[in-house]
């Protein structure tokens, strides 16, 4: 079964704080995103991994840096979280886009508040 | 950029009735791929269905089907028959046949009353 699996599944932080939500996925995907999820805006992409130490940046990278050492495993970073970035983080995979609409599978979130 | 709309943030139906999520897009691509998820009040997103921009027949899956309508950019769910699990918040997205990255809509919080 596919699985992807996000550390934590609850956080509380201070601001200020450095935080990191680890993510790893078991079905050696290419693909890793992380993407930001708040009432009535959906789904923001933050950043992208396409292989190993590459990244991109997606819609919203301000305050937020990402790791990627190892293909199975994604790593966000905020360097001072801050109250604006209280929310859900959801991260997910998908294989590289070699074939036609590879679907992407999701990690069960990390819900973070910042105080 | 791709810009994908839900403009239905809330919708109910009765048990075992039908219910119809819309989702519109925008788009200059001509080949690409839609697709629905469901996230469960569990948070975990899967995957509902999904649609072949080249390909003009309808995807179902079970209970689920959509309406394609590549002039209109449009892409609605149907579901049929609902039950209480459907009850979740549905969201349409959007990846092109070019592109790694999957473009979502805002959602649709859908809820089933008995």
């Amino acid at each position: 079964d596919v699985k992807v699996t996000q550390s934590s599944r609850y956080l509380v932080k201070r601001t200020g704080e450095k935080v990191f939500l680890e993510c790893v996925q078991d079905m050696d995907h290419e693909n890793m995103f992380w993407y930001r999820q708040d009432p009535g805006l959906g789904l923001r992409l933050i950043y992208f991994s396409y292989d190993v130490k590459m990244k991109e940046k997606g819609d919203i990278p301000e305050g937020y840096s990402v790791s990627r050492e190892k293909k199975e495993r994604f790593s966000l970073i905020l360097e001072s979280a801050s109250t604006n970035q209280t929310s859900m983080y959801l991260c997910a995979s998908s294989e590289a886009h070699r074939s036609s609409g590879n679907t992407i599978y999701f990690g069960e979130g990390s819900w973070l508040t910042v105080v | 950029a791709q810009t994908v709309t839900q403009s239905q943030p809330e919708m109910s139906v009765q048990e075992a009735e039908t219910v119809t999520l819309s989702c519109t897009y925008d788009t200059s691509e001509s080949d690409y791929y839609l697709f629905w998820y469901k996230q469960p009040p569990s948070r975990q997103m899967i995957l509902v269905i999904r649609q072949e921009a080249y390909k003009q027949q309808n995807a179902t899956e079970n209970r689920f089907s959509v309406n394609f309508q590549k002039a209109a950019k449009s892409f609605s769910l149907k579901i049929s028959d609902s039950q209480l699990g459907d009850a979740a918040m549905y969201f349409c997205a959007y990846r092109s046949s070019y592109g790694q990255n999957f473009v979502f809509g805002p959602g649709t919080r859908l809820s089933v009353l008995p």
